[in-house]
């Protein structure tokens, strides 16, 4: 199975903050790297799909980028409501895997 | 719009066996992979399997074959996942959600959850 590791594993960040998170897959992905947030006892919501690309109705401070290995989410100004769990998926192999969670604190 | 309900929580003795639906509406149920992910208490996301609802093809992550299967209903636009010989360890949230689109594995539709509970 792809291995993928998100780094840091929590982070403790203020609204307005700039938050970056990464995610680094085993092997080559390609593109097929998908972001998701989390709350608590919430289902996970679509982020970004294709290492890069916003579903309709997410906020344009978030953005992804990357290729290959190597992946990033940015939030790029911290909303109240960002306070969650994000978790990379890559699905260009079967199974799909998840990274294993960042989670994003109040400082 | 675009919805996934799925049955209600369930609590299962170890050795039985648990199935949980997924009732989808607001699109065409058979255009679209329906996939199972699970979330045990306080850990991240586990990618079950898939179910292609308009052929009732699978794929199932190794690690459930011989004691998963997914199953679909298009008379009722209902997707099923049955899990067997249930152990503590299979105590989670069990989502359905829709993919993306009808060729990506990204998932933009979510189920609830459904809190399975294993124990004697």
């Amino acid at each position: 199975d792809i291995q993928m590791t998100q780094s840091p594993s929590s982070v403790s960040a203020s609204v307005g903050d700039r938050v970056t998170i990464t995610c680094r897959a085993s092997q080559s992905i390609n593109s097929y790297l998908h972001w998701y947030q989390q709350n608590p006892g919430k289902a996970p919501k679509l982020l970004i799909y294709a290492a890069s690309n916003l579903p309709s109705g997410v906020p344009s401070r978030f953005s992804g980028s990357g290729s290959g290995t190597d992946f990033t989410l940015t939030i790029s100004s911290l909303q109240p409501e960002d306070f969650a769990t994000y978790y990379c998926q890559q699905t260009y192999g079967t199974p799909p895997t998840f990274g294993q969670g960042t989670k994003v604190e109040v400082e | 719009q675009v919805q996934l309900v799925q049955s209600g929580a369930e609590v299962k003795k170890p050795g039985a066996s648990v199935k949980v639906s997924c009732k989808a509406s607001g699109y065409t149920f058979t255009g679209y992979y329906i996939h199972w992910v699970r979330q045990a208490p306080g850990q991240g996301l586990e990618w079950m399997g898939k179910i292609n609802p308009n052929s009732g093809g699978t794929n199932y992550a190794e690690k459930f074959q011989g004691r998963v299967t997914m199953t679909g209903d298009t008379s009722v636009k209902t997707a099923y996942m049955e899990l067997n010989g249930l152990r503590s360890d299979d105590t989670a949230v069990y989502y359905c959600a829709r993919a993306h689109s009808p060729d990506s594995s990204s998932c933009l539709h979510w189920g609830q959850g459904t809190l399975v509970t294993v124990s004697s």
